[in-house]
Parts: C-alpha cells; sequence; structure tokens
C-alpha cells in the first residue's frame, strides 16, 4: 500500500513565522501535491510537481511555495504565516504520464495562526 | 467559479437504507470522476471511480453514475452501514490537465448513517 506520511498531525504558529510543512511518499510516486481543506470549499490545490525540482502553480497559490529536491519529498512553505492560513493542509501523490490520476492522501496537518 | 459542485452539504440516512450522493459538474473537458472517503483527523482515501465511456461503475455496496449530457454523477451505497458516515468528495479531471492530472474537486458532503 502507498504511504503519505506528513511531518506533523497539529501545528501551532504565530502571524509572521515560517512555517515548513514536509511530506514524505514511499512509493515512488512521479507526482505530489498539496491542497488545503476549509469547510463548506472542499479541497483546493496549492502547488502541485510532476518531478524533482519542478512545480506548478494551483488554484490557490499566493503565500505560499514548494520545494521538491527529491522524488520523495514535497515540502510546503509559508513564508509569512497569516491567520487565514489556518486550514487543515494535505499533501497527496499519484504515479506519472496519464494514468488513472488516483491521488494518495496523506492524514493532514492541522496547522493553526494565531 | 465552482466546476465541481456538491449541493448537499449533508446527508442522514438510516442503517439499511440507500445513500444516494450528487456531484455537479461544469467542465464538460472533464473525463475521470472519482469518489473519496473522508473521516475526521485523516486523509481522504480513494472510494471509486469512473471514466466517460462508462455509465456505471459497481465495487460491492458502492455504485457510481455517469450521465454526461446532464454532468451529473451520483454515488450509491446500499445498504449503508454506520462506518460509511464520513464526508464524501467528488472529483473530476480532464485529460488536458497536463502530466499531473490535477483533481478538481467539490466541497463535500457530510453523510451520517444512523443505527
Amino acid at each position: 500500500d502507498v504511504k503519505v506520511t506528513q511531518s506533523s498531525r497539529y501545528l501551532v504558529k504565530r502571524t509572521g513565522e515560517k512555517v515548513f510543512l514536509e511530506c514524505v511518499q514511499d512509493m515512488d510516486h512521479e507526482n505530489m501535491f498539496w491542497y488545503r481543506q476549509d469547510p463548506g470549499l472542499g479541497l483546493r490545490l496549492i502547488y502541485f510537481s510532476y518531478d524533482v525540482k519542478m512545480k506548478e502553480k494551483g488554484d490557490i497559490p499566493e503565500g505560499y511555495s514548494v520545494s521538491r529536491e527529491k522524488k520523495e519529498r514535497f515540502s510546503l512553505i509559508l513564508e509569512s504565516a497569516s491567520t487565514n492560513q489556518t486550514s487543515m493542509y494535505l499533501c497527496a501523490s499519484s504515479l506519472g504520464g496519464g494514468g488513472a490520476g488516483r491521488q494518495f492522501f496523506g492524514p493532514g496537518t492541522r496547522l493553526t495562526v494565531l | 467559479d465552482q466546476q465541481v459542485k456538491q449541493n448537499s452539504p449533508s446527508l442522514s440516512v438510516q442503517e439499511g437504507r440507500i445513500s444516494i450522493l450528487n456531484c455537479d459538474y461544469t467542465n464538460s473537458m472533464f473525463d475521470y470522476f472519482l469518489w473519496y472517503k473522508k473521516y475526521p483527523a485523516e486523509g481522504p482515501t480513494f472510494l471509486i471511480s469512473i471514466s466517460s465511456i462508462k455509465d456505471k461503475n459497481e465495487d460491492g455496496r458502492f455504485t457510481v453514475f455517469l450521465n454526461k449530457s446532464a454532468k451529473h454523477l451520483s454515488l450509491h451505497i446500499v445498504p449503508s452501514q454506520p462506518g460509511d458516515s464520513a464526508v464524501y468528495f467528488c472529483a473530476a479531471m480532464s485529460g488536458s490537465s497536463g502530466s499531473a492530472r490535477q483533481l478538481t474537486f467539490g466541497s463535500g458532503t457530510q453523510l451520517t448513517v444512523l443505527p
């Protein structure tokens, strides 16, 4: 079974802090994704990556950046955390190419920005 | 503009009865659809999918129906069990999404199955 792990389940940060969220997958997947989940809004794509060192903006990239130095690891960075970035953050991975697109998700990180 | 819509935020069903969760989409380029289930404090898990070349896909108690002309899909759960209580997300993708095959998600429906 694919395993996607996220570095923290719960995180509390202060406004203005730099925040790193880490995600690791163990199935050699080419694609990795970062979403945030908010009530009534579903999952919204922040950034994704289809290869090492490659990244593309999703629907809501403002205030975020990403890093993918190794195939198995995809990091989400909040350069200067703000209260409106309080959310559940979900990482996912999928096979490359056309594929079936099925994404495997990590357990999520509940981030609170005070 | 939401391209995938789940208009019912919540649904309650009696154990043993049928649960029907609905999803509408606006992008006619979507060619593959998935349903995910999410329990609290866990990530979404894949449930069932359907390609646009089909109108029905079945897996045990779960069946997904696709009506392309109406741009509508539905997930049927028969019989419903208390363990099915979760948030269900509909998701869609198109062949033109690029190599990473992005998913567009709906806002989710909270299903509660009452014992």
